[in-house]
């Protein structure tokens, strides 16, 4: 059981690229959920999917977009990637929107 | 709106004494109140949860934390503290009425140092 996984470890972005961020679990869960974390402001949401199919904004979602592909997976994109979005990103899971989350390992996005 | 507050950005404390991590929260109905731990470079890991009933919570690694309806304080506790401990501790909560209803709301987290 590999829990939440998530690739790549680390980007390296220049103004203006776009990039995707991968995340899939195994725990058959039905919530995804896309956090940042920054440096004093602890966690805040970008996206989130209740379910499959579904997909909601949070507290943070300009710049990004995601896609809830299947039941496992949940990507988060950026289209134009500005140094605003230098960031350690998260994706977690849980079973249904209101029970504990699951997070995984993290992404380490550097924009220059 | 639903917020959470962490008062004190480090603690300090010595290996083998007690440690309490605070937390205070605002919400319009009842709360849902969870603790998480980071290890650099790691994912959050889940420690402990309030979500109704008894209010004392008790988690993992001897962890342990105390709901206070009145004080609006959920602080994170243990009787005696590990080298180990040392991490990044993280509050959340949940409001269960209103829209938005299904969001975590994070504090800004505490570091904990625990010195030998």
């Amino acid at each position: 059981n590999a829990g939440v996984t998530q690739t790549p470890k680390f980007q390296v972005l220049k103004t203006g690229q776009s990039m995707t961020l991968q995340c899939a679990q195994d725990m058959n869960h039905n919530s995804m959920y896309w956090y940042r974390q920054d440096p004093g402001m602890g966690l805040r949401l970008i996206y989130y999917s209740a379910s499959e199919g579904t997909t909601d904004k949070g507290e943070v979602p300009n710049g990004y977009n995601v896609s809830r592909l299947n039941k496992r997976e949940f990507s988060l994109r950026l289209e134009s990637a500005a140094p605003s979005q230098t960031s350690v990103y998260f994706c977690a899971s849980s079973e249904h929107i209101a029970d504990t989350q699951y997070f995984g390992p993290g992404t380490r996005l550097t924009v220059l | 709106a639903q917020s959470v507050a962490q008062p004190e950005d480090q603690v300090n404390v010595a290996e083998g004494n007690p440690l309490t991590v605070k937390c205070t929260y605002s919400v319009s109905g009842n709360p849902y109140l969870f603790w998480y731990v980071q290890y650099p470079n790691r994912g959050l890991q889940f420690l402990l949860k309030y979500i109704t009933g008894d209010n004392l919570v008790k988690g993992s690694y001897g962890f342990e934390a105390e709901f206070n309806k009145s004080q609006t304080s959920f602080h994170l506790k243990k009787p005696s503290a590990l080298v180990s401990d040392s991490a990044l501790y993280f509050c959340a909560v949940r409001d269960t009425s209103g829209a938005g209803s299904y969001q975590l709301t994070f504090g800004k987290g505490t570091k904990l140092s625990v010195i030998p």
